[in-house]
């Protein structure tokens, strides 16, 4: 099974900052990896598909890049409703795993 | 507008069985793959299944292979999970979720359906 690490699994930054969220998958997964935003108490939501491709309606402060074994997630300028936790996940086998998830509480 | 929603969660005894059901609306069901996805509170998010949209390709977690089963009716819009042989450790919301093939993204997800495994 691949494994994906993430880091930091916590984070505080305040309204304006930029957010660099990183997953490492356990072996070369190209670029077949997403990220997901799970609000409070809320469903997880799409956020990038294959590394880089924004899901629609999603704010453009939100980028992702990688591919091999290491991926990013950016917010550019964090807001108060991007707390939430974040996680990737690998799309290029199964089974699909994801990341352990990073907190971002904005101070 | 695209909708899934899960029934079926409840308390069951460890070595019990349940079935899940997810609805789907707002979008052609027979085109789509289909997992199930679960998350322990407070836990992070473990993939369960998944299931091509023709039920010719079906993937397991090892956590549940042998114990569970996914299947579809494309007639009724409808993806299950069958869940026997239910450990504590099985406790958790389960999600479903859509997908464009069984090797791709997840989105969207439903609410979940909240499964409980304890004596």
């Amino acid at each position: 099974d691949i494994q994906m690490t993430q880091s930091p699994s916590a984070l505080s930054p305040s309204v304006g900052d930029r957010v660099t969220i990183s997953c490492r998958a356990s072996q070369d997964i190209r670029d077949n990896i997403n990220w997901y935003q799970q609000q409070p108490g809320k469903t997880p939501k799409l956020l990038i598909f294959a590394a880089s491709t924004l899901r629609g309606g999603v704010p453009s402060r939100f980028s992702g890049s990688g591919s091999g074994t290491d991926f990013t997630l950016t917010i550019t300028s964090v807001q108060p409703e991007d707390s939430a936790t974040y996680y990737c996940q690998q799309s290029y086998s199964t089974p699909l795993t994801f990341g352990g998830g990073t907190k971002v509480e904005i101070k | 507008e695209v909708q899934l929603v899960e029934s079926g969660g409840g308390w069951v005894q460890p070595g019990g069985s349940l079935r899940l059901s997810c609805e789907a609306s707002g979008f052609k069901f027979e085109s789509y793959a289909m997992h199930w996805v679960r998350q322990a509170p407070g836990k992070g998010l473990e993939w369960v299944s998944g299931i091509s949209w023709n039920s010719n390709s079906i993937n397991y977690a090892d956590s549940v292979r042998g114990r569970f089963t996914i299947s579809r009716d494309n007639a009724k819009n409808s993806l299950y999970l069958e869940m026997n042989s239910l450990r504590p450790e099985d406790s958790a919301l389960y999600h479903c979720s859509r997908g464009p093939t069984t090797v791709d993204w997840l989105d969207p997800w439903g609410q979940g359906t909240l499964v409980t495994v304890s004596s």
